[in-house]
């Protein structure tokens, strides 16, 4: 079984600059979670989706910070402009069903804002 | 609000020496509390878990007890090996608020 994909691994930008990372979740998952994870503590929940429907957004910064998950599969999260404080390893998780579901979790990409 | 506590990496072993990370926690209610392990370049996996006090979760030599009492989840592991240099994270899912909440987590390295 395929696991959760995320593109790219590496991104580096300027301050101010936008970006977007994208997410495949594992075939038949319904509940997709973004994550953000910087340097030196937890990962912590930015959103997640069940279907296509935001379940929970309540973390994210939604001045800079934009997710979609179109026909309840892939998803993207983007940040625009983005800010020195931004850097930090975005993770996938998906899940079959709710949250009391094992979470599966992509390898993340690495974001370095310069 | 809820939140878990880790004891600081990193924690460095021998290879067969045994292994103790603590990990304690404060929540409402009675959540659900997990190990996640983070092997490097990879992403996070669930190395076990438990739903109620008292359960022990137990995986790959791993074992961790859910001790309300102490609002404690440390986990253990008798003779530690080098694949298990990762980075281990605790976990808490109170159901009411239907999200994870991660711990710092705390770095292993094991040598030959």
């Amino acid at each position: 079984e395929a696991g959760v994909a995320q593109s790219p691994r590496y991104k580096i930008i300027e301050k101010r600059q936008s970006v977007a990372f994208w997410c495949n979740p594992i075939s038949g998952h319904a509940t997709l979670y973004w994550y953000q994870q910087i340097l030196g503590q937890g990962p912590k929940l930015l959103i997640q989706f069940q279907n296509n429907g935001v379940v929970d957004d309540s973390q994210l910064p939604k001045d800079r910070f934009s997710a979609e998950r179109l026909k309840g599969v892939d998803s993207t999260l983007k940040i625009q402009p983005a800010k020195l404080e931004d850097s930090a390893v975005y993770l996938c998780a998906t899940s079959q069903g709710t949250v009391l579901n094992e979470q599966f979790f992509g390898p993340g990409t690495r974001l370095t804002v310069l | 609000g809820d939140s878990v506590t880790q004891m600081e990496g990193p924690v460095t072993l021998s290879e067969e020496a045994f292994l103790t990370i603590n990990c304690t926690y404060t929540a409402t209610g009675y959540p659900s509390l997990f190990w996640y392990v983070q092997y490097p370049g990879e992403g996070l996996q669930l190395l076990l878990k438990a739903t109620k006090a008292d359960d022990k979760g137990s995986n790959k030599g791993f074992e961790a007890t859910y001790r309300k009492e102490t609002t404690s989840f440390h986990l253990e592991k008798g003779s530690v090996q080098v694949s298990d240099s990762a980075v281990y994270f605790c976990a808490l899912l109170n159901t009411g608020f239907q999200k994870l909440v991660f711990g710092t987590g705390t770095r292993l390295l094991v040598s030959p």
